[in-house]
């Protein structure tokens, strides 16, 4: 039983063009959302998070959006750069355990 | 500030063996968690550890054991190894187990043959 789904396991996108990585949960108490990023032989790296009680977080090219009514989240890359190739886990968490349960990725590939 | 380490990078086992995995959280972090990631099932929490005690167990045989030491470095174990045991086994550290954000090392590639 998946709690955080990432249905698209793979994204090609023109390098200078707009990157939208999608991720849907179940878990009505997840209350914050995390993305990740991973390069291969590397941990994943923290990128960008949300609360539940906002519906937008910026931070300079990475902008999430949280639809709580749909229950889905979605990362916006503008513009992307052949560096942001690599896969993004979203994630997310309820309550005070913290404990995080992660989609199954998706693989963007930017191409220049 | 030295990041997460895992050690070893890289391991081969035999089935029926056991293995342990090493991992040193950043300084200050008291929280360490363990991940196994395979294809397609992205990353599975194993168990979180605070303070020395077990927080938070993952949907895993009891095959797979963990423990934090005083200086919050923590130990997974896989006792009987399968061949589905083969995998990336991540661990991540933050500074309190209260805290959204964790912090990853490279991981440990486990391949059991």
């Amino acid at each position: 039983d998946q709690q955080v789904k990432q249905n698209s396991p793979s994204l090609s996108v023109q390098e200078g063009r707009i990157s939208i990585l999608n991720c849907d949960y179940t878990n009505s108490m997840f209350d914050y959302f995390l993305w990740y990023k991973k390069y291969p032989a590397e941990g994943p790296t923290f990128l960008i998070s949300i609360s539940s009680i906002k519906d937008k977080n910026e931070d300079g090219r990475f902008t999430v959006f949280l639809n709580k009514s749909a229950k889905h989240l979605s990362l916006h890359i503008v513009p992307s750069q052949p560096g942001d190739s690599a896969v993004y886990f979203c994630a997310a968490t309820p309550g005070s355990a913290r404990q995080l349960t992660f989609g199954s990725g998706t693989q963007l590939t930017v191409l220049p | 500030k030295a990041g997460v380490t895992q050690t070893p990078r890289y391991l081969i086992k035999t089935r029926g063996q056991q293995v342990t995995l090493s991992c040193s959280p950043i300084s200050g972090h008291r929280s360490v968690s363990w991940y196994q990631q395979t294809p397609g099932q992205g990353l599975q929490f194993l168990f979180e550890y605070f303070s020395e005690t077990q927080r938070n167990k993952g949907n895993f045989p009891g095959r797979f054991s963990g423990r934090q030491f005083s200086n919050s470095r923590s130990e997974m174990n896989v006792s009987t190894l399968e061949l589905g045991d083969s995998a990336l086994y991540l661990c991540a550290s933050r500074r309190l187990a209260g805290e959204d954000t964790q912090y990853f090392g490279p991981g440990t590639r486990l391949t059991v043959l």
